[in-house]
């Protein structure tokens, strides 16, 4: 079946950090790999997206790699700010289950001065 | 270029009554999506429609919860009777045709229900 884990939270890190949030997959097609942001009070919105394997997504300073030989997308930034604070999910999309999502369990990222 | 809308924002209503939610999905998308999200069970999928049809219902939690999609601009999420464990974020998203396209979210219904 499909599925999407991804590693737990909380991550708390100092502004200007390097940012790692790991991602792994199990899918039965061709699946897109998402990254979704949360921020409070707010619905998710996409923030990166990879549609085929090796192909980076990139947003607002981060990114992802579609990796299927390790079936990852790992989600990365340089420098973190304040304003990342959010939580961030990773999703796919399998091609054999038409527009159903596939969601992790979410990743909270708390960014301090 | 507008969203998708839900309303009303925030829902708070005691146990028993009923509970309708509303949804408007961008123009043009014909997938429609309906998530609750809680602390304890994070982001389920509740049920989801293609072209007005529902294709997956069986993330709903039971009876007393039933979603309709009378046409491409509007679906409803309804509880009855509603009760103290529905309290949750309920968010509807929808996708427009085609492979490989994301999922836009609704700011979300916060519904508590005492």
């Amino acid at each position: 079946g499909n599925s999407v884990t991804q590693m737990e939270g909380p991550v708390t890190l100092s502004e200007e950090a390097f940012l790692t949030i790991n991602c792994t997959y199990t899918a039965t097609g061709y699946p897109s790999l998402f990254w979704y942001v949360q921020y409070p009070g707010e619905g998710l919105q996409l923030l990166l997206k990879a549609t085929k394997a090796d192909d980076k997504g990139s947003n607002k300073g981060f990114e992802a790699t579609y990796r299927k030989e390790t079936t990852s997308f790992h989600l990365e930034k340089g420098s973190v700010q304040v304003s990342d604070s959010a939580v961030y999910f990773c999703a796919l999309s399998d091609s054999n289950t038409g527009n159903q999502f596939y969601f992790g369990t979410g990743t909270s990222l708390t960014v301090i001065p | 270029d507008a969203g998708v809308i839900q309303s009303p924002r925030h829902e708070v209503t005691e146990m028993g009554q009923e509970v309708t939610l509303r949804c408007k999905p961008i123009s043009g998308h014909n997938s429609l999506f309906w998530y609750r999200q809680t602390m304890m069970r994070g982001l389920e999928l509740l049920i989801y429609f293609n072209n007005n049809v529902p294709i997956d219902d069986s993330g709903m939690p039971e009876d007393r919860f039933s979603a309709k999609m009378p046409n491409a601009s509007f679906s409803t999420l309804k509880i009855q009777p509603s009760e103290p464990r529905d309290s949750a974020v309920y968010f509807c998203a929808s996708t427009g045709g085609g492979l490989n396209q994301p999922q836009h979210f609704g700011d979300g219904t916060r519904l508590s229900i005492l």
